[in-house]
């Protein structure tokens, strides 16, 4: 089946340093991608989105590129600081009728102070 | 705005008996609401997509004897975990869709569920 997975499952970074998070998908009809941050105990949190049709999009320290050539995701921080240390994951929305999200692996994101 | 609510956020119970878990957009009406499970340090995996005022839908290897979801309303979702055994313990997420952005999924705290 389609599915959505993550290259590394922990990053430890040092705080000032920027951060890259990737994301491999496969199913190549996703139309949309979301980056989401969740901390311990605690439901998703959506960070940044990107259309198909696009190939980067930033945001408030957060910068989202995408490759369709080779189907991957990758989240960019900049300036990482504590309190970006939490689990990310990569989800994307098929071509479906349901809008459904299917989530990658997830990666931890730890920051060194 | 987009805010979702989920009640209760922790839970233990003993194995046999039915846990209800309810899953609330406050501020938007969500025609629709999927229910996420979590296991620890794995990702979300979805385990049904439900419609207000219909049945909704499981994913494949989801029991819906067993996770009973009712959608009565455009505010309000609950899954049941009938007859909860210690496998059943994990992190249940509820995400609710239909605020001023289509197609955007705005998720709830989470409930943790911990069976005896």
């Amino acid at each position: 089946g389609e599915s959505v997975g993550l290259h590394l499952p922990t990053l430890s970074v040092q705080e000032g340093d920027n951060s890259i998070i990737n994301c491999a998908y496969s199913n190549s009809a996703s139309d949309y991608f979301i980056w989401y941050k969740q901390e311990s105990g605690k439901g998703p949190q959506f960070i940044i989105d990107i259309r198909s049709n696009m190939d980067k999009r930033q945001g408030q320290r957060v910068t989202v590129l995408l490759n369709k050539t080779v189907k991957h995701l990758s989240l960019q921080i900049a300036a990482t600081q504590p309190g970006d240390s939490a689990v990310y994951f990569c989800a994307e929305r098929g071509n479906n009728a349901g809008n459904m999200l299917t989530f990658g692996g997830g990666t931890r994101l730890m920051v060194k102070p | 705005g987009a805010v979702v609510s989920q009640h209760p956020s922790w839970v233990i119970c003993k194995s046999g008996t039915s846990v209800k878990i309810e899953c609330r957009s406050l501020d938007f009406q969500a025609t629709t609401m999927f229910w996420y499970r979590q296991f620890p340090k794995q990702s979300l995996m979805l385990m049904a997509t439900s419609n207000e005022g219909s049945k909704a839908t499981y994913e494949q290897g989801v029991e819906k004897d067993k996770f009973l979801i009712n959608h009565a309303s455009l505010t309000l979702s609950t899954l049941t975990v009938t007859s909860a055994h210690p496998e059943d313990s994990s992190f249940y997420i509820c995400s609710a869709r239909g605020g001023r952005v289509v197609g955007e999924q705005f998720f709830g705290p989470g409930t943790r569920l911990t069976v005896l």
